[in-house]
């Protein structure tokens, strides 16, 4: 069974620009969810959406979104990129009303 | 809010020692516990977990008990291996307007020397 798939694998960016980031969840998981590891930052929950709807929050400003689409894969976006936007940004799948959640290897952004 | 407390690290043990990683936890009600392991290079793996309290994970040699009287979920292991070297963290998901939010600790780097 194929797991939580992530593109692109490394993204380099300059300040000011967007950046999109790709998540496919394992077969049969409708949740997808977002979290930021940053150096020193530890592992920040982004996003939670379910069946198309945007579940939960954490906290993060509003240039940070996105969106999952009728076949449950998602996109991150994060428009006017900082500098302290670079991380490994890890995308998780779950079953629905599952609290495991199973992770993809991580997409790394640079912003320079 | 929630937060997850691991113990500092980095710790380094010869092959065939006893492990374990301290892990204490803060939460509104009673959260489903968590350990994962991440490999250089790849995502987070999940190693085991805890639902209700007295409960005991078990994986691959780890295990972990949670335990609601001291909030902990602390990992052991009898006997590491080199493989064995990764960041370990500990995480809490306790539901309600935290749902689907896992709270992480700061994670603890294992190295296991031959």
């Amino acid at each position: 069974e194929a797991g939580v798939t992530q593109s692109p694998t490394h993204l380099i960016k300059t300040r000011g620009q967007q950046a999109t980031l790709r998540c496919s969840p394992i077969s049969g998981h409708t949740s997808v969810y977002w979290y930021q590891q940053a150096l020193g930052l530890g592992l920040q929950f982004l996003l939670w959406y379910d069946e198309g709807e945007e579940r939960n929050r954490g906290n993060f400003p509003p240039r940070f979104s996105g969106r999952q689409f009728p076949n449950y894969s998602s996109e991150l976006n994060v428009n006017a990129l900082e500098l302290e936007d670079s991380a490994l940004y890890l995308c998780a799948s779950s079953l629905p009303g599952f609290y495991e959640q199973y992770f993809g290897p991580g997409t790394r952004l640079t912003v320079t | 809010g929630d937060s997850v407390t691991q113990m500092e690290g980095p710790v380094t043990l010869s092959e065939e020692a006893f492990l374990t990683i301290n892990c204490t936890y803060t939460a509104t009600g009673y959260p489903s516990l968590f350990w994962y392991v991440q490999y250089p290079g790849e995502g987070l793996q999940l190693l085991l977990k805890a639902t209700k309290a007295d409960d005991k994970g078990s994986n691959k040699g780890f295990e972990a008990t949670y335990r609601k009287e001291t909030t902990s979920f602390h990992l052991e292991k009898g006997s590491v291996q080199v493989s064995d070297s990764a960041v370990y963290f500990c995480a809490s998901e306790t539901g309600g307007t935290s749902y689907g939010k896992l709270t992480f600790g700061q994670g603890t780097i294992l190295t296991v020397h031959p």
